[in-house]
């Protein structure tokens, strides 16, 4: 069975940094691109970043580009995100997603429960 | 960027009923659309897959069809366990891009 647990979310202020975490099993992780995609409280999903197999190319959308960095460690099975100088409008749930295959531009197959991720002074 | 237009916003249904959902695309993604349910707290579910593919394990009464801009995902047969939220997205090209979501009721 796929599982996708995310951790590290919290309240933290304007400007700051937090790094959040993904452990995954039930599938052989290395072989499978990666995501991040947030839902604002009350509101739609927004696509986060997503990285390929090796780690080696990532993508993001303008709004967390330069600020967000994702990564991975095949040998721990594990995705993470790094955000940096977060905003107000950056508070929502993460949720860790699995693509569906070794592509990024494929949907997402498998969801995390979501870590909630609150941006306030 | 492809915006993902979904609708309606919301709907309500009886049990039984037949009901679609629309989502229509700025620009032709050529069948790269997924659709996702997601219920009251939980997190999002694949539903269908490249337009019309039915993810393992869901119901057959969901379906999806549409070609170019426009695509749909239809629930034949209502029931008390589909009352949910729904998105579509695109998975044409980035960024990767959702609809706005429609409630779905039971009347």
């Amino acid at each position: 069975e796929v599982q996708l647990v995310e951790s590290g979310g919290g309240l933290v202020q304007p400007g700051r940094s937090l790094k959040l975490s993904c452990a995954a099993s039930g599938f052989t992780f290395s072989n499978y691109y990666m995501a991040w995609v947030r839902q604002a409280p009350k509101k739609g999903l927004e696509w986060v970043a997503t990285i390929s197999t090796s780690g080696s190319r990532t993508y993001y959308p303008d709004s967390v580009k330069g600020r967000f960095t994702i990564s991975r460690d095949n040998a721990k099975s594990s995705l993470y995100l790094q955000m940096n100088s977060l905003k107000s409008e950056d508070t929502a749930t993460y949720y860790c997603a699995r693509h569906f295959s070794n592509i990024g531009t494929t949907p997402f197959a498998y969801w995390g429960q979501g870590t909630l991720v609150t941006v306030s002074s | 960027d492809i915006q993902m237009t979904q609708s309606p916003a919301s709907l309500s249904a009886s049990l039984g009923e037949t009901v679609s959902i629309e989502c229509l695309a700025s620009e032709g993604i050529s069948n790269d659309l997924a659709w996702y349910q997601q219920k009251s707290g939980k997190s999002p579910q694949l539903l269908i897959y490249a337009a019309s593919r039915l993810q393992d394990g869901v119901p057959s009464r969901f379906s999806g069809s549409g070609s170019g801009t426009r695509y749909s995902l239809k629930i034949s047969g209502m029931q008390p366990e589909d009352e949910a939220d729904y998105f579509c997205q695109q998975s044409y090209k980035y960024p990767l891009t959702f609809g706005s979501g429609t409630k779905l009721e039971i009347k």
